[in-house]
């Protein structure tokens, strides 16, 4: 099962909604990633986790709150987001973030819109 | 310092041409990984293949081929015989051991649009 599952597909917040973008995995991956992708540029990436364990913010505004409850789950909890946080949102996974080898494999992705 | 470079932003073939799309990257790293991914517009990114730094054998895979040269810096994608399901962004990315923790280092994509 090469799979990474996210939902929901679409989300529509205002920006005083609380949400969360739930991403699974069953490959046996250690290595999750979160990355926010706007129309016509490449995935930017937010947060990694490796092991379980917070390894990069790479300094995401604290609005954007994720969590990794174990090895096959990642979440990204949403709260006061702005009308420029609208994008596509993304979540990959990788056996390990230690080696530059692995590839990582991506979900369909959750198209959010910011009100 | 990491980078890949795309210079085609959007190319349009009719069906059954044969089309290339160009990479070309940077990094002063002596063991690194280069990537291909296909992303329709459904949305996901869809993993194509992975080459290291020291196989620099070209691939072939179905329609699919990859010509990767170090003397050039190039990991260049060629479609043959395209069709209209190859349409979507097709991003080129680097890995290095001397990046963070395995990131990727993406080119800005090229659209690929295949007219029936």
């Amino acid at each position: 099962d090469t799979e990474v599952t996210q939902t929901p597909k679409h989300l529509v917040m205002g920006m005083t909604n609380k949400k969360s973008l739930k991403c699974e995995q069953h490959m046996g991956h250690r290595a999750m990633y979160w990355y926010k992708q706007k129309a016509k540029k490449p995935p930017e990436l937010m947060f990694v986790y490796s092991y379980e364990k917070l390894s990069i913010n790479e300094s995401v505004p604290s609005r954007f709150s994720p969590e990794c409850p174990n090895s096959s789950l990642l979440n990204l909890h949403l709260h006061a987001l702005q009308p420029e946080d609208s994008a596509l949102y993304l979540c990959a996974s990788s056996q390990e973030t230690s080696s530059s080898y692995n590839e990582q494999f991506f979900g369909p992705g959750t198209r959010l819109t910011v009100l | 310092a990491q980078k890949v470079t795309q210079a085609q932003t959007e190319i349009s073939v009719v069906e059954k041409e044969d089309v290339t799309l160009d990479c070309v990257y940077e990094t002063r790293d002596t063991t690194y990984y280069l990537f291909w991914y296909k992303q329709p517009p459904s949305g996901e990114l869809v993993f194509l293949i992975r080459r290291n730094s020291f196989d620099e054998q070209n691939e072939i895979s179905g329609r699919y081929s990859w010509n990767f040269q170090k003397s050039t810096s190039s990991f260049n994608f060629t479609i043959t015989a395209s069709q209209v399901v190859d349409s979507a962004v097709y991003f080129c990315a680097l890995s290095g051991r001397g990046s963070t923790l395995g990131r990727l280092y993406f080119g800005r994509g090229t659209q690929l649009t295949v007219w029936p």
